[in-house]
Formats: structure tokens, sequence, C-alpha cells
């Protein structure tokens, strides 16, 4: 049973765009979630993290928008680059976020 | 520091033969874990280790063994490989409520 679902499965951005990826949890005892980042033939790397006491957190161009009350969580790259072209997984964690449910993935592509 | 290292990069092998991936870390994490990737599915846990001494099934952990070797390293073992295991491995490791870091992850293809 998929936990955390994701959406899009892809996407193409235009560079300078906004890239939005959302995501979808069931289990209310999830209290981390992150974002990782992963590019082709590498390991994911952690990109920017949330705690539900806070709605949104922003680093640089990476905001997530996080909706308890929906059990729903976004991020929003602003500015898009053709750098950022890579997989992003969402995924949530309890329990200190030792166990962590990934979604299914997210392929940006971003465009010149 | 290395962070976390994966060995091999890279195998091949036939249906029912065994082999032993294995993962470091040089971050003194108390948490490792073993992940597999599979287009279209994320990545899904199947062993994890809280603290050195501890190991615990994750999602999909049916095929896999594992040994928590000391607080650096942790293996897993597939005895018996079959084709649905052909996937990508990452290990992982992690301190209490902190982020995860991967290692490079290890293709592996059972024929």
């Amino acid at each position: 049973q998929q936990q955390v679902k994701q959406s899009p499965q892809s996407l193409i951005v235009q560079k300078g765009g906004i890239s939005i990826i959302n995501c979808a949890y069931e289990n209310t005892a999830f209290d981390y979630f992150p974002w990782y980042q992963q590019f082709p033939g590498k390991g994911p790397a952690l990109l920017i993290a949330i705690r539900p006491d806070v709605s949104e957190k922003k680093e640089g161009r990476f905001t997530i928008s996080f909706n308890k009350s929906a059990k729903q969580f976004s991020l929003h790259i602003m500015d898009s680059q053709p750098g950022d072209s890579a997989t992003y997984f969402c995924a949530a964690g309890s329990g200190g976020g030792n166990k962590l449910t990934f979604g299914t993935g997210t392929q940006l592509k971003v465009e010149l | 520091n290395a962070g976390v290292t994966q060995t091999p990069k890279f195998q091949v092998l036939k249906t029912g033969q065994s082999m032993t991936l294995q993962c470091a870390q040089d971050m003194n994490h108390n948490s490792m874990y073993w992940y597999r990737q599979d287009p279209g599915m994320g990545l899904r846990l199947i062993y994890y280790s809280a603290s050195e001494g501890t190991t615990d099934k994750g999602e999909v952990p049916n095929g896999y063994n594992v040994s928590r070797l000391n607080k650096r390293e942790f293996s897993l073992r597939l005895e018996s490989a079959a084709p649905s295991q052909t996937s990508v491995y990452f290990c992982a490791s992690s301190e209490w409520y902190s982020t995860q870091y991967f290692g490079p992850g290890t293709r592996l293809t059972v024929l």
C-alpha cells in the first residue's frame, strides 16, 4: 500500500519557470517530511525538509508548502534551471524520521 | 570523509547464486538502512538497523538478510538470487531526527 502518493510522474518546465511537485500522505503519525534530489547514477541527497509545526519552509529557490489538515505537501522550485533537472522524491517519517516512506518520484526536466 | 560507501558498484548474478552487498559509513551514525529502487516505485526499505546490534524488517524484506557487523558496517545478503531482485540497492545512514545520507548505489542484475 502506497502511503505517500506523489505527482506528477514527470514534469517539463522552461528555464526560469516554477516547478511544482505534490505529495499526499495517509498516516497522521508522520512528523517529518523531507524532499530528496537524485541525479542519474547517484544516490538521493536531502534537498529540504519540514516538520508539521510550520506551513512553509524556504531555502533559496526551494520552498516546501505543508497543509496538515489536507495531509498534503508540495515542493516549489522557483526560477528553475537546467541544473535542477533530476528526479525528486518526497518522503514522510515518524519516530525520529528513522523510517522513511518515499513517494514514487518525479522526473523533472528544465528546458532552455 | 567518504560518507557512505557501497561495494560493488555493479553485479550480475545468475538465478540461485548468492552474494553480499557491503556498506560502510564514517559519520559515526547509529542508524543504517538498505533500500531498493525500482522504476516507478520509488525507494522501498528492505531492512534497517536503528543502532548497533539491532536489525528490523522494512517494507520488502523477503529474500534478504542483513548483518550489522559493527557501528560502521551494514551488509545485505541475497541467499538465492531471483530475477525479481534485479534493482538498484542503496545503503543510507543517519542519526536520530536527522538526515539520511545515501551511498552511490549497487546496480544488480539477476539473469
